[in-house]
């Protein structure tokens, strides 16, 4: 049973440095094919799609905010962090991390709201 | 960066009723393209993905079609629990992007 959880601060302050950690089980992030990615979606708006890591190493960004992201991945943790340095309040989103094998999102955290607020 | 415009923004629908959702692309995403349900407070779930195939538990009642910019999702009769908003994604080309939903409302 593939299951992800989102962790962090609920609130962060303009300028601050937002790190999430995305946790899971019921896959290896080590195995062909799969990768986990982030997707925000602000109150009452779209989802959005930010980034992804593969099990290779590989990793992509949204080119909108690829200078404010990184993504790392801890294998032997089972773990997934999402780093977004400069937060603004239009950043203020639920955060989701997703299991992704060969870029379908078919697995999904249930979301972490952080506010961005001074 | 590949535009996904979903029509119409809302659609007033009976239970029963069949149902047809449109997602253009704005240039081609092959196959590569999937279908999410989000109910209020909820994460996205997974419906169809490879434009046709329904993940893992879905009702038949859930079919998509298309290819290359022009896909739809086809409700072949509304369940209550169908009302929700529906989103599709292509993961064809970087940056994997979403539409801008379409929400179904009980009429």
């Amino acid at each position: 049973q593939i299951t992800l959880k989102e962790s962090g601060p609920t609130l962060v302050k303009p300028t601050q440095t937002l790190t999430l950690t995305c946790t899971f089980s019921g896959f290896s992030l080590s195995t062909y094919g799969v990768g986990v990615g982030w997707i925000r979606q602000p109150p009452g708006k779209a989802l959005e799609w930010l980034a992804l890591i593969y099990w290779n190493d590989d990793n992509r960004y949204s080119p909108s905010l690829k200078s404010s992201l990184t993504i790392t991945k801890d294998t032997s943790r089972n773990q997934v962090v999402l780093r977004m340095t400069n937060m603004d309040p239009v950043d203020t989103a639920t955060y989701y991390c997703a299991h992704s094998i060969w870029n379908v999102h078919d697995y999904w955290g249930q979301g972490t709201l952080v506010s961005v607020s001074s | 960066e590949t535009v996904m415009t979903q029509s119409p923004a809302t659609l007033s629908v009976s239970p029963g009723e069949r149902v047809t959702l449109s997602c253009r692309a704005s240039q081609s995403v092959d196959s590569n393209l999937a279908w999410y349900q989000q109910k209020p407070g909820q994460a996205p779930r997974l419906l169809i993905y490879g434009a046709s195939t329904r993940a893992t538990g879905i009702p038949a009642r859930f079919s998509g079609s298309g290819s290359g910019t022009d896909f739809t999702l086809t409700i072949s009769s509304l369940q209550s629990e169908d009302f929700a908003v529906y989103y599709c994604q292509q993961y064809s080309n970087w940056p994997y992007t979403f539409g801008q939903g379409t929400k179904l409302d009980i009429q």
